[in-house]
């Protein structure tokens, strides 16, 4: 069964950091992009992020660049998202996504359940 | 970045009739080389994460029933649910993958009339 497991989401204060796994089973991982989206409580869903199969090619949206860092461990099989200069406004539901067919500018056929980060003093 | 419009926000439809929701893009999703329209559609219901609806604008998802289909091209696209069923009450999203950031539309909250 093709699975995406999140983990790391926590209460942080503002300008703190923190990093975001997924755990990805089921597929070989290293054939397929990657991605974060969020949805902040009540609200629509933003892609943050994606990075190909090799790591050669990343993306942002404009409002973490700088701040968030895509990463993947191809052995390990796990996507990582670093979080430097939290702010409120990052508080959401971070979900790891799967590319259908393993392009970068793919659609996403498999999502995790999600990890709740609340960006809070 | 490429703005993803959807209409209408919300929509009540009664069981057995067509549903329809529309997106519009700020610019073409259309790439010239390989004719295809960077665009998917995904369904969640509450307490969920998104599924996976339609890709390539038209293309079914593996085991998602026939009565959803989507059509359009360039940069106005449709997702119709042919007879709605009570298990289609969800939150309803496009999004384009043609350029980064992958943007999405704010929804189209789909109901029981």
């Amino acid at each position: 069964e093709v699975q995406l497991v999140e983990s790391g989401g926590a209460l942080v204060e503002p300008g703190r950091s923190l990093r975001l796994s997924c755990a990805a089973s089921g597929f070989t991982f290293d054939d397929y992009a990657m991605h974060w989206v969020r949805q902040a409580p009540g609200k629509g869903l933003e892609w943050v992020s994606g990075i190909n199969w090799n790591s050669g090619s990343t993306g942002y949206v404009d409002s973490v660049k700088g701040r968030f860092t895509i990463s993947r461990d191809n052995a390990k099989n796990s996507l990582y998202l670093q979080m430097n200069s939290l702010r409120a406004e990052d508080t959401a539901f971070y979900y790891c996504t799967k590319s259908h067919d393993g392009d970068f500018h793919d659609a996403s056929d498999v999502w995790g359940r999600g990890t709740m980060v609340t960006v809070s003093s | 970045d490429i703005v993803m419009t959807q209409s209408p926000d919300s929509l009540a439809v009664s069981l057995g009739e067509r549903a329809t929701i529309n997106c519009r893009s700020s610019q073409t999703i259309l790439y010239s080389v390989d004719n295809k329209n960077y665009l998917a559609w995904y369904q969640q219901k509450p307490g969920q994460p998104p599924e996976l609806l339609i890709y390539w604008a038209s293309t079914r998802e593996s085991g998602v029933p026939d009565r959803f289909s989507g059509s359009g091209s360039g940069t106005d696209f449709t997702l119709t649910i042919s007879s709605l069923q009570a298990e289609d009450v969800a939150v309803y999203y496009c999004q384009q993958y043609y350029s980064t950031p992958y943007t999405f539309g704010q929804g189209t909250k789909l109901e029981i009339k």
